[in-house]
């Protein structure tokens, strides 16, 4: 089975931190993806990757960043963490061809103090 | 702007009827749909996927339809059980990227 793994489950930070949130999946799948998800919105797409070093902005990109050095490895990176960044955050992968079902990390839940 | 929308009203039923939850786009016409499952505290989980050239699909007790004249997509579960008691999220394929809905939350009881 497929396994994305998010490094932390719940994180508490401050306001004007810089914040990583690490992803890893192992099945060795191509594309990956940081959703943030809230009530009633559903998940909004932050950034998505389809190979390394390569990113691609989602919907939601302001004041994030990410990185994908290696494969199996995707970063999210609040820059200077605000309050409105209180969310779950979602990481998932899958392979290339574009109707292929997405696996999803359990989701880190992050609070901006 | 593309949108996927689904009814944001828990759903409650009782254990052994069938459940129906709605998933209806706008703005756009996705090549498929596909339908997780999320529990509390935990990621969603693939189910099913339809596209646009099916109008049914089906895996167990799970019953998913696409129709392209009304712009909705219909997710079934037959013989309810309590434990299929979570929140069914419906999505839109795109390039490379899916578009989600906010999910309907389903409640069976017994």
């Amino acid at each position: 089975d497929v396994k994305v793994t998010q490094s932390s489950r719940y994180l508490v930070k401050r306001t004007g931190e810089k914040v990583f949130l690490e992803c890893v999946q192992d099945m060795d799948h191509e594309n990956m993806f940081w959703y943030r998800q809230d009530p009633g919105l559903g998940l909004r797409l932050i950034y998505f990757s389809y190979d390394v070093k390569m990113k691609e902005k989602g919907d939601i990109p302001e004041g994030y960043s990410v990185s994908r050095e290696k494969k199996e490895r995707f970063s999210l990176i609040l820059e200077s963490a605000s309050t409105n960044q209180t969310s779950m955050y979602l990481c998932a992968s899958s392979r290339t061809n574009s109707n292929q079902p997405q696996h999803f990390g359990d989701g880190t839940r992050l609070s901006i103090l | 702007s593309q949108k996927i929308e689904q009814n944001s009203e828990a759903l409650n039923i009782q254990e052994g009827k069938t459940a129906t939850l709605t998933c209806n786009y706008t703005n756009y016409s996705p090549a498929y749909l596909q339908w997780y499952r999320q529990d509390p505290g935990r990621g969603p989980v693939f189910l099913l996927l339809i596209r646009e050239n099916e109008k049914e699909k089906r895996k167990e007790r799970l019953k998913v339809t696409f129709d392209t004249t009304l712009k909705q997509s219909l997710f079934h579960i037959t013989a309810s059980q309590p434990a299929d008691s979570a929140t069914y999220l419906c999505a839109g394929g795109g390039y490379n990227k899916l578009i989600f809905g906010a999910g309907t939350r389903l409640a069976v009881h017994p």
